[in-house]
């Protein structure tokens, strides 16, 4: 298994409080991503890393953003987190060529 | 925009049946395709990937897939269940170019296996 940890595992936070979620990688992998997976929706890409401070916007990216000062390390935050950030995040890494990407185990967390 | 249709939200097949997931997508260029496995609590564990070549792909657990670019489709088949298959498949498509993948995901189909 590709090694990649991300914590906390689970979160419960209230509604205007800043959260940041950590992946760690141990595979020196150039590109991160950040998914958030929702019923009825699958995963959805937040943000993505293409190599240290290196960052750019996916497919959901309002009210989140991210900071990589390391290969290892890409931080998600919630600046102001809202109840519709509820969900189950998960972090990716890939190289190029190749592409598939390797998933963590994925943090639940819970906006009240 | 790019997108990817998995019609079928809950599949259930008794063990030792075949099984196919459906997977059918929309993308302006040629694309990488994948298929990812979910059991619950866990996360994603990648079954297999096309990216040239052959259009039907072998991958782990006995899963195959085959690319059918007229129908734009990407169909997942196993010959023989088993109860371990219990979990939620999705298909994912990618662009094909060097960088990053920003991979677009269906709905996803959670398959149930009868005793």
């Amino acid at each position: 298994d590709a090694g990649i940890t991300q914590s906390p595992r689970h979160k419960v936070t209230e509604t205007g409080t800043p959260v940041t979620l950590r992946c760690h990688q141990t595979e020196n992998h150039r590109y991160m991503y950040w998914y958030r997976q929702d019923p009825g929706h699958g995963l959805r890409l937040i943000h993505y890393s293409y190599g240290v401070k290196d960052t750019d916007k996916g497919e959901v990216s309002d009210g989140y953003s991210v900071s990589r000062s390391k290969t290892e390390d890409f931080l998600l935050t919630l600046e102001s987190a809202t109840s519709s950030q509820t969900s189950v995040y998960f972090c990716a890494i890939g190289s190029s060529p190749g592409n598939e990407q390797f998933f963590g185990p994925g943090t639940r967390l819970t906006v009240l | 925009a790019q997108s990817v249709t998995q019609p079928d939200i809950h599949i259930t097949v008794s063990e030792g049946a075949s099984l196919e997931l459906r997977c059918n997508y929309s993308y302006g260029a040629t694309p990488y395709l994948f298929w990812y496995v979910q059991s619950p609590g866990q996360g994603l564990q990648l079954l297999l990937k096309y990216f040239s070549g052959d259009t039907l792909v072998q991958g782990i657990k006995g899963f195959e897939a085959e690319f059918k670019r007229s129908q734009s489709s990407f169909n997942l088949r196993k010959p023989s269940v088993h109860w371990s298959d219990a979990a939620e498949y999705f298909c994912a498509v990618g662009p094909a170019l060097q960088g990053a993948q920003k991979l677009v995901f269906g709905q996803g189909t959670r398959l149930t296996i009868n005793p």
